[in-house]
């Protein structure tokens, strides 16, 4: 298995423009979630999923959106993107929502935005 | 007031010394509770998964959940330079969206 993967895995974008941070499981997971992790803020919640079609907010929702088509992938996607946004995006998955199993995260996407 | 608070550090051992990393948290519901090692530059990797109270023991690792108190701790023995990442407390309750700490830095030096 590969586990949860990320493409890609730096990006530097300019203010304004917009794009798609991949991820994908083959754990055949149902809850996937996306965090992002900034200094001495810790790991914060984007947006999750408890299965394909189904998508939620988490605490910091401002500027993405997300879908969720398959089990396999959860693709997060930067609308507009701003300075804010510069950040350690983490994409991760369970079988279930909550902590009733693990939880399992990806090797993350770097991304500067200028 | 934060769901979960962890103290950031660094914090800084010789080889061998036992470490001891904590986090305290407010909501009583928190069942699960988890410990990740981060190394620099990667993702979270998940080191001990415990349930509600008690002890759970994995090598040199030892995690405790004391719910009287909303306290967990991470025991690390005979510390390794190997060791030195950060490592993240997070926690949970069942159905619902998982609370991690900020992490604390951990260097543990030859």
């Amino acid at each position: 298995n590969a586990g949860v993967t990320q493409t890609p895995k730096f990006q530097v974008l300019k203010t304004g423009q917009s794009m798609t941070l991949q991820c994908a499981q083959d754990m055949n997971h149902e809850y996937m979630s996306w965090y992002r992790q900034d200094p001495g803020m810790g790991l914060r919640l984007i947006h999750y999923s408890v299965g394909a079609g189904i998508t939620d907010q988490g605490e910091v929702p401002n500027g993405y959106n997300v879908s969720r088509s398959t089990t396999e992938d959860f693709p997060l996607r930067l609308l507009s993107a701003a300075p804010s946004q510069t950040s350690v995006y983490f994409c991760a998955s369970s079988y279930v929502p909550g902590g009733r199993t693990e939880q399992y995260f990806g090797p993350g996407t770097r991304l500067t935005v200028t | 007031q934060k769901e979960v608070e962890q103290d950031p550090g660094p914090l800084s051992v010789p080889e061998g010394a036992i470490v001891s990393l904590n986090c305290t948290y407010s909501n009583s519901a928190f069942q699960y509770f988890m410990w990740y090692r981060q190394y620099s530059r990667k993702g979270p990797e998940l080191l001990m998964y415990t349930y509600s109270s008690g002890n759970k023991e994995d090598g040199r690792f030892t995690a405790q959940v004391d719910k009287s108190s909303k306290y967990i701790s991470l025991f690390i023995r005979d510390s390794q330079p190997s060791d030195s990442a950060t490592y993240l407390c997070a926690m949970a309750r069942a159905g619902n969206q998982f609370y991690f700490g900020t992490g604390t830095s951990l260097t543990v030096i030859p």
